[in-house]
């Protein structure tokens, strides 16, 4: 069956540290690999892309690997700061003929500490 | 940038009863719109994908004679959840899709809280 999984457990970081989340699937070939971040009560707000023949990506303090052999994704923030705090889904996007559809992970909660 | 807005952004109704949900986006056009679900600690599901002039392709799983969804023109989709029940309520998320090759990305609507008592 398809799955995708993240972290399930809340994830507690001291500020300045390094964030590493992960994104795990199974019997999917997607073409993009999409990162999101929710905060409570909000829709998902677009953080990152990275295609399929892409190893890594990078904005700002945020990074992105892709690997499409292991079926796994990394999201890293570096420098994190408590207003990083949220909710972070990863979502494979599948090419359909109307519209690419994206399945999301359950994703995982970030918090970062002082 | 591309906004997407949702409204209502809260809705409380009685059992039975049907609500609308309308989806715009405010600054592009958007051929392509996707419903989403979203209960309490869970991930986003996508219920429908509709495209402007023809019907919605639903979800396995999703009753598309009680979940109906019209995307009349480029810039708006409404949902209906008609005859709702409190299993109904959740959390009901839109995103539209703006053609610019070679990536269309897919942008999201603030959400609206639905509870039906």
């Amino acid at each position: 069956s398809q799955k995708i999984e993240q972290n399930s457990e809340a994830l507690n970081i001291q500020e300045g540290k390094t964030a590493t989340l992960t994104c795990n699937y199974t019997n999917y070939s997607p073409a993009y690999l999409q990162w999101y971040r929710q905060d409570p009560g909000r829709g998902p707000v677009f953080l990152l892309l990275i295609r399929e023949n892409e190893k890594e990506k990078r904005k700002e303090r945020l990074k992105v690997t892709f690997d499409t052999t292991l079926k796994q994704s990394l999201f890293h923030i570096t420098a994190s700061q408590p207003a990083d705090s949220a909710t972070y889904l990863c979502a494979l996007e599948i090419l359909t003929g109307g519209g690419n559809k994206l399945t999301f992970g359950t994703g995982t909660q970030l918090k970062v500490e002082l | 940038g591309a906004v997407v807005s949702q409204h209502p952004s809260w809705v409380i109704c009685k059992s039975g009863t049907s609500v609308k949900i309308e989806c715009r986006s405010l600054d592009f056009q958007a051929t392509t719109m996707f419903w989403y679900r979203q209960f309490p600690k869970q991930s986003l599901m996508l219920m429908a994908t509709s495209n402007e002039g023809s019907k919605a392709t639903y979800e396995q799983g999703v009753e598309k004679d009680k979940f109906l969804i019209n995307h009349a023109s480029l810039t708006l989709s409404t949902l209906t959840v008609t005859s709702a029940h409190p299993e109904d309520s959740s959390f009901y998320i839109c995103s539209a899709q703006r053609l610019a090759p070679p990536y269309n990305e897919q942008f999201f609507g603030p959400g609206t809280r639905l509870t039906v008592l």
